[in-house]
């Protein structure tokens, strides 16, 4: 089936830095991509919509100079969180959708900042 | 827009019982509904979806059933496994190339 890769799963950094998250669609192009966060025991949260060569359209109240998003093919989608605080620690996940295909996620990413 | 409300929030059932889940939306324009397991530190994994001109769908052990008329939607386990254990989110997509509407998920629990 279809797979959304996303990388890295887990990253532990100091306060101040940026952390770029790498999300691929494996097997299918990916014409919409989603950034999720999720906060434990809760829901999904909608960050960001991005269509591939488009600027990113982002949700109320999520800083779009701080959650820096790129779709620039139809399988790659980049989040770059910058200059990172400790309440940006989360599980960030992105998902995929296009042509044909549901919509797949990736297995997340653990970000902790110091 | 479009709301999704899930219930219940968590459920516990004996492994080989049947587990449902049920959700309700709001916008009767929603024409696609997904259901995702998500495991523990992991992401959403998609398992089962109906599209609004079908009213069941099965594949093995799960089934969903749609009621458009009461606009709600749920999903079936059955002969559940400790393996079924995780967290279950329904969604609907309003429609266009907009982004899916999740209800806030099920904690479902197999006891063996």
């Amino acid at each position: 089936g279809a797979v959304v890769s996303q990388h890295p799963s887990r990253v532990i950094c100091k306060s101040g830095t940026s952390v770029k998250i790498e999300c691929r669609s494996l097997d299918f192009q990916a014409t919409t991509m989603f950034w999720y966060r999720q906060f434990p025991k809760q829901s999904l949260m909608l960050m960001a919509t991005s269509n591939e060569g488009s600027k990113a359209t982002y949700e109320q109240g999520v800083e779009k100079d701080k959650f820096l998003i790129n779709h620039a093919s139809l399988t790659l989608s980049t989040l770059t969180v910058t200059s990172a605080h400790p309440e940006d620690s989360s599980f960030y996940i992105c998902s995929g959708r296009g042509g044909d295909q549901p919509q797949h996620f990736g297995d997340g990413t653990r970000l902790s900042i110091l | 827009g479009e709301n999704v409300e899930q219930h219940p929030s968590t459920l516990s059932v004996q492994e080989g019982d049947s587990a449902v889940i049920k959700c309700t939306y709001s916008d009767s324009a929603s024409n696609y509904f997904p259901w995702y397991k998500q495991e523990l530190g992991k992401g959403p994994q998609l398992i089962i979806d109906i599209r609004s001109n079908v009213g069941e769908k099965k594949d093995q052990r799960i089934a969903v059933t749609l009621n458009k008329t009461a606009k709600h939607f749920s999903l079936h386990i059955t002969e559940t496994q400790p393996e079924d254990s995780a967290v279950y989110f329904c969604a609907a997509l309003p429609g266009g190339n907009t982004p899916l509407v999740f209800g806030k998920g099920t904690r479902l629990s197999v006891i063996a």
